[in-house]
């Protein structure tokens, strides 16, 4: 069974600094996809990025990037020159059987 | 616009007070989903869909029914709702069930239940 283990329960970090979100994970499947959804305080969940297991390169999208270490089993976010719209909860989710299993989520608090 | 709808979006309930919360797409996705969200435990899935009348248990059904009688909608069904039930709801879709391969799930915006 597929299991996501997000160990930062909050963090917290400037504005236009960076941060790094940790996530770690653990199947058998040696084809997996990784997503990280963002739900800030309004509570709808947003899709930031994706990452497949046989992606070479690391998923970008704007400032958002992920750092897939496969051997490690991690695939943290990086969010870069953080910004006070980016305080929400923040998700680390794989692919399992029929479903998306979900970490329990770290939050992040963004200072002026 | 693509989007999933769920309704309705806050609902404070009773015990025992049968209720359900719609869920539509029109995105013509075969596969739809419902979460729950708690506190420290992220979100669970309770049922699946992968197309019309075809349903499953996901990790916490009980308590909870489900129906796809078309393909865009995907009703959650709370017989008798009881004070453990209260959290928030998602419903999700997607083309096809996941699996090893890219497949992005849209997720509606959530349901506030709270259960009294």
């Amino acid at each position: 069974a597929q299991k996501i283990t997000q160990t930062q329960p909050g963090m917290f970090v400037q504005e236009k600094e960076a941060v790094t979100l940790d996530c770690t994970y653990d199947t058998s499947d040696p084809s997996y996809g990784l997503f990280w959804y963002k739900q800030p305080s309004s509570g709808e969940m947003i899709f930031l990025i994706y990452q497949g297991s046989y992606d070479q390169q690391n998923a970008t999208e704007g400032r958002y990037s992920l750092n897939f270490q496969k051997a490690r089993k991690s695939a943290n976010l990086v969010i870069s020159a953080s910004q006070l719209g980016d305080s929400a909860m923040y998700f680390c989710a794989m692919e399992g059987f029929q479903k998306l299993v979900f970490g329990t989520g770290t939050r992040l608090l963004v200072s002026p | 616009e693509a989007q999933v709808t769920q309704n309705p979006r806050y609902l404070i309930t009773v015990t025992g007070k049968k209720l359900t919360v719609t869920c539509s797409q029109n995105m013509n996705h075969e596969y739809m989903s419902w979460y729950r969200q708690d506190p420290g435990l992220g979100l669970r899935q309770i049922y699946y869909s992968m197309n019309v009348e075809v349903t499953d248990k996901g990790d916490v059904p009980e308590g909870y029914k489900v129906s796809r009688k078309e393909k865009r909608n995907f009703p959650l069904i709370l017989e008798s709702p009881s004070p453990n039930q209260t959290s928030l709801y998602f419903c999700a879709s997607s083309l096809w069930a996941t699996g090893g391969s890219y497949n992005e799930q849209f997720f509606g915006p959530g349901t506030r239940l709270t259960v009294l």
